[in-house]
């Protein structure tokens, strides 16, 4: 399986703090996105970045690659309720290949 | 409404018997994708199209068959369905220009018994 894994698979902070996920993924890639998956609802996507970068932000997230190591971060700053939700990595060309993801909980 | 619509929302059947899901899109793009979920698994492809006549096996095509009906239409069958094909199914689209940006339907809850 080319499939990526997540870590930690499940995350439960305070409202306010910074979230961080991270994921690693086995063959080479021309771009890694993240996805976000309210429960049991479709994902949506949150940020995708390039090989040849190696941050990335959008809002209050912010994405990190280190095609040397294989991985990815994914940072979410001051976060709130409403962040609760599984994050994903893709990767892929035609096909994409989504990981096993990781449960944020952020309390009140 | 939405952009990516799966039908039905929710089902439940027994083992043997052939099942639907269909999907429909307003969104205009050419690529459409089957994918399921399992606990712990994440999402696995199952098949996808990049236009009317093209078809393609993604990872975990065996026990499935799809139809591409129309550009807006992407239909998944199970010939004859068996329990460990419980699974939360989407479809998703995504258009040549940006192709790596998936839009999701909301899924369909399937449990074969």
């Amino acid at each position: 399986s080319q499939q990526g894994e997540e870590d930690p698979q499940a995350l439960s902070i305070q409202e306010g703090e910074n979230a961080t996920m991270n994921c690693s993924y086995k063959t080479s890639i021309n771009n890694l996105q993240w996805y976000r998956q309210n429960s049991g609802r479709g994902l949506v996507h949150l940020i995708l970045i390039r090989s040849n970068e190696r941050e990335k932000h959008s809002g209050r997230l912010r994405v990190t690659l280190d095609t040397s190591k294989k991985s990815s971060s994914l940072l979410i700053t001051a976060s709130r309720a409403a962040d609760t939700a599984s994050y994903f990595c893709a990767t892929g060309g035609n096909q994409f290949y989504f990981g096993t993801g990781t449960s944020l909980t952020v309390i009140p | 409404d939405a952009d990516v619509t799966q039908t039905p929302r929710n089902r439940i059947t027994k083992t043997g018997k052939r099942i639907m899901l269909e999907c429909s899109q307003t969104k205009g793009h050419d690529r459409m994708y089957w994918y399921r979920q399992d606990p712990g698994l994440g999402l696995r492809l199952i098949y996808y199209s990049f236009d009317v006549k093209d078809i393609n096996k993604g990872e975990i095509s065996d026990g499935y068959s799809v139809s591409r009906q129309a550009q807006a239409k992407f239909s998944l069958s199970l010939e004859s369905a068996i329990p460990n094909q419980t699974a939360l199914y989407f479809c998703a689209t995504s258009e040549p220009g940006t192709p790596e940006k998936l839009f999701f339907g909301s899924g369909t809850q399937l449990s074969v018994l």
